[in-house]
């Protein structure tokens, strides 16, 4: 089981929603992160949350918007998304050490799908 | 973006079979390199992380090597069984990025 908690598992919702994932750890981790991955595709880094504070947005559209109300848990809220946002979404998240040396420990995802 | 680069892009060997693959990076502005298998259904999990060139870490019939000068990991796997298949994720990144490679999908026929 993983120490990542993401609901929920699936997600569908059509383009006019408004929906939020969730991502839950207790492991006392200080970085978190959302990857968003598509079929045969690599996961991709979204955006990256440091002592709560947002420190990486890798150009992602404003129909994505993060919130990382405490250190334990990080949102993505979502509006008007688009058909091609269907994708797996993953949570991750690390010690803060530093140094590049920590390793990732993911969360199940959550399967979204836009209709 | 980095470019990181796995091969080969999938893999089938029988059990009992060594097995070994690629992750290349960027030398420039190395900052670390992550080994992750990635089972079906379930989520990513680290295999390793290395920092220093000429790092080898081992973890059961698993272990990896790193170049940082070359720009390159290789993750062995010795002995290959059934339960090994996966696909195998590396990341490397500076200190701003953290890119995943595309990832080897090995399958072990029993």
């Amino acid at each position: 089981d993983t120490e990542v908690t993401q609901t929920p598992k699936h997600l569908v919702m059509g383009m006019t929603n408004k929906k939020s994932l969730k991502c839950e750890q207790h492991m006392g981790h200080r970085a978190m992160y959302w990857y968003k991955q598509k079929a045969k595709k690599p996961p991709e880094l979204m955006f990256v949350y440091s002592y709560e504070k947002l420190s990486i947005n890798e150009s992602v559209p404003s129909r994505f918007s993060p919130e990382c109300p405490n250190s334990s848990l990080l949102n993505l809220h979502l509006h008007a998304l688009q058909p091609e946002d269907s994708a797996l979404y993953l949570c991750a998240s690390s010690q803060v050490t530093g140094r590049d040396n920590s390793p990732l420990h993911f969360g199940n995802g959550t399967r979204l799908t836009v209709t | 973006i980095l470019n990181v680069e796995q091969s080969p892009q999938s893999l089938h060997v029988q059990e009992g079979d060594s097995t070994n693959f690629t992750c290349s990076f960027p030398s420039s502005n190395f900052y670390a390199l992550h080994w992750y298998r990635w089972e079906t259904a379930k989520s990513p999990e680290a295999l390793f992380v290395m920092t220093l060139n000429g790092d080898e870490k081992k973890k059961g019939r698993i272990s990896a090597t790193l170049n940082t000068k070359e720009g390159y990991s290789y993750l062995y796997i010795k002995g290959s069984q059934p339960e090994d298949s996966a696909t195998y994720l590396c990341l490397s990144g500076s200190a701003r990025q953290l890119t995943f490679g595309s990832g080897t999908q090995l399958t072990v026929l029993p």
